[in-house]
């Protein structure tokens, strides 16, 4: 099993640029997770989805991000524009739900967002 | 008050030792626990869950969870420097698929 995969896992640009981050959750997951990790703030979810379809986003900082899902393996997290302040570390996770219930979530390796 | 609350640490041992991390929270409906292991510069790993008041044992790993206390606690026992790394709790709360995430005990385990 190749794991979470996601891509870059380095990224660094300049104030105003559009970022994507990507991500390939395990085959046969059906929740998919964004979290953001800096030593500020910690570990924190961003937005996750459930068979496709967004269910949480609260924790979306504002509107310059954004992110997708258009089918079961692939998602993208898009900041535009990017500031400073959006350096972090980015993980996807996913797991497998059923019947309401979560079960453990296995992280990417992540992507290191760097925003000068 | 945090939702998840960890001791930051550092926590040092001496290799071989017992080590205890521990973790309170602070829903009530919380309904399973995750142990996570993240070492610097990496993603974090899954260690153990638990989801039933008592104890579940893995190896030198075994978690404890006692829900009427709002408790969980990891057990690390003959410690090895391989195991100095950070140590986050996470719970997943009732009704909430995603997992709420402590800070993270930094453990040392000295040689």
């Amino acid at each position: 099993d190749a794991g979470v995969i996601q891509s870059p896992r380095h990224e660094v640009t300049e104030m105003g640029q559009e970022v994507t981050l990507r991500c390939k959750p395990i085959s046969g997951h059906n929740s998919l997770f964004w979290y953001r990790q800096t030593m500020m703030r910690g570990l924190e979810l961003l937005i996750y989805f459930n068979n496709n379809v967004p269910i949480d986003d609260s924790g979306m900082p504002e509107d310059r991000f954004s992110a997708k899902m258009p089918n079961a393996s692939f998602s993208t997290l898009k900041i535009q524009p990017s500031e400073p302040r959006d350096s972090a570390v980015y993980f996807c996770a996913s797991s497998l739900t059923n019947r309401g219930l979560t079960y453990e979530q296995y992280f990417g390796p992540g992507t290191r967002l760097t925003v000068t | 008050q945090k939702e998840v609350e960890q001791n930051s640490g550092p926590l040092s041992v001496p290799e071989g030792a017992i080590a205890s991390l521990n973790c309170t929270y602070s829903d009530r409906g919380s309904q399973s626990f995750f142990w996570y292991r993240q070492y610097s510069g990496k993603s974090p790993e899954l260690i153990m869950f638990i989801y039933s008041n008592g104890d579940k044992e893995d190896g030198r790993f075994t978690a404890q969870l006692n829900k009427a206390s709002q408790y969980v606690s990891l057990l690390i026992r003959d410690s090895q420097p391989s195991d100095s790394a950070t140590y986050l709790c996470a719970v997943n709360k009732a009704g909430r698929r995603a997992l709420t995430f402590g800070s993270g005990t930094r453990l040392q385990v000295q040689p």
